[in-house]
């Protein structure tokens, strides 16, 4: 099966400072994509970066940035000079083709962010 | 700028209404997804289409249906709503097999509330 946990629930960081919000998934497959959604108190989902599983190098987006260690099947976002605005549920997700050819991404349960000023 | 436009953000239904959520989007994606958001649940899949008329079962499709007649919108239907049906329902949409894979594109959500 396909699965993505996010170990801890919620998380809180001070205003400024740096924080990594980690995610492991249970893939078979050698070719895949790897997200980071932020949900806001608005609701709308927002992705915030991707990687794919043939690239080695992490992909950087900013003030954001992953560590994808493939062996591990480990995926962590690490989020720099943290803002208020970066307050939300994070979402990893991993996205997989089925046996209709189809893709479904698969999320992770959700981590609660908080940034204290 | 694209969008997926879901019709309502907030509904109220009686148990045992038939209800219907609506979906939209204007980016010609062949696929298109609903999910149910639950505390501590995440996000769970509960149908999705890659074409029109076809449709898949996702993980969670008991007490749901959907229908796609046109590509650019999907509909999740509750024959009968029940109370363990309220919950958050986000509709999503993404090309069918396109190189490099950008994800999903996701609605605003419907926050559906069955008394």
């Amino acid at each position: 099966a396909q699965t993505v946990t996010q170990s801890q629930p919620e998380m809180s960081v001070q205003e400024a400072e740096t924080v990594t919000l980690s995610c492991t998934y249970d893939t078979s497959e050698s070719d895949y994509y790897l997200f980071w959604y932020k949900q806001p108190p608005s609701r709308q989902m927002i992705l915030v970066i991707r990687q794919e599983a043939y690239k080695q190098q992490n992909a950087t987006e900013n003030r954001f940035s992953v560590n994808f260690q493939k062996a591990a099947k480990s995926f962590s976002l690490k989020i720099s000079d943290s803002q208020l605005g970066d307050a939300a549920m994070y979402f990893c997700a991993y996205t997989y083709s089925t046996e209709g050819g189809s893709e479904k991404l698969v999320f992770g349960k959700g981590m609660k962010l908080t940034v204290n000023p | 700028d694209v969008k997926v436009t879901q019709s309502s953000r907030y509904l109220v239904k009686r148990t045992g209404e038939k209800v219907f959520l609506e979906c939209v989007q204007d980016m010609d994606h062949e696929n298109m997804f609903w999910y149910r958001q639950d505390p501590g649940l995440g996000l769970r899949l509960i149908y999705f289409s890659y074409d029109v008329k076809m449709k898949e079962k996702g993980d969670i499709p008991e007490g749901y249906s959907v229908s796609r007649e046109k590509k650019e919108r999907f509909s999740l239907i509750l024959e009968s709503a029940s109370t363990n049906q309220t919950s958050m329902y986000l509709c999503a949409s993404s090309f069918q097999g396109a190189l490099p894979n950008y994800g999903y594109t996701f609605g605003s959500g419907t926050r559906l509330t069955v008394v």
